[in-house]
């Protein structure tokens, strides 16, 4: 079965640890994304890559780092910087970045403390 | 500015009642699409349509409809006889030259036995 897989479900970390949220598809698409969604608020893009090696910050990039190395896998790190980082991340990916619906992962649910 | 208002934070209903969400969106761009997401409990988002700014025709999807018009700037969902399974947060969406998508605050439908 082809989609997005994100794990894991949830994570937990101490403040001031690195934390890294996997993101993988199998669907061959070009784009992928990383979105925050905070309660009563719509997603909000922290990154996204329209193809590998290549990537580029969203509208809430800072505190957060991520890679894309391969076609399949986009990870988003999570570092201390990132003053509030207990959140839900979504993982999205489309055929390419020009007006194409995208699809979303299960997501991970962070808590920091 | 680029912005996805959706007013309604919760709605309820019971089984069977026909239930509208809106969506008004704000852009200056003639060229974009509009986009529904249905957020169930398990956190997923799932594309439900993508609508051109050229094509102001209804769609209907089964107990499912649209309502597209320009001159208001809105991009209304319906579903008609609601079901339980409904119950989830859906979200309205814009993506125009940039390729991002920008997501409204979303609608949380509950619908009850």
């Amino acid at each position: 079965d082809g989609g997005i897989t994100q794990s894991p479900k949830y994570l937990f970390r101490k403040e001031g640890q690195n934390v890294t949220l996997s993101c993988e598809q199998n669907l061959n698409h070009d784009a992928m994304y990383w979105y925050r969604q905070d309660p009563g608020q719509g997603l909000r893009l922290i990154y996204y890559s329209q193809i590998v090696n290549d990537f580029q910050k969203g509208d809430i990039a800072e505190g957060y780092s991520v890679s894309r190395e391969k076609k399949e896998s986009f990870p988003l790190t999570v570092t201390s910087a990132q003053k509030n980082p207990t959140a839900f991340y979504l993982c999205a990916s489309s055929i390419r970045m020009s007006f194409g619906e995208q699809y979303f992962g299960p997501g991970t649910r962070l808590t920091v403390t | 500015a680029q912005k996805v208002t959706q007013a309604q934070t919760e709605i309820s209903v019971v089984e069977k009642e026909d239930v509208t969400l809106d969506c008004v969106y704000e852009t200056r761009d003639t060229t974009y699409y509009l986009f529904w997401y249905k957020q169930p409990p398990s956190g997923e988002l799932v594309f439900l349509i993508r609508r051109n700014s050229f094509d102001e025709q209804n769609e209907i999807s089964g107990r499912y409809s649209w309502n597209f018009q320009k001159s208001t700037s809105s991009f209304n969902f319906t579903i008609t006889a609601s079901q339980v399974v409904d119950s989830a947060v859906y979200f309205c969406a814009l993506v125009y030259n940039t390729d991002k998508l920008i997501f409204g605050t979303g609608t949380r439908l509950q619908v009850f036995p």
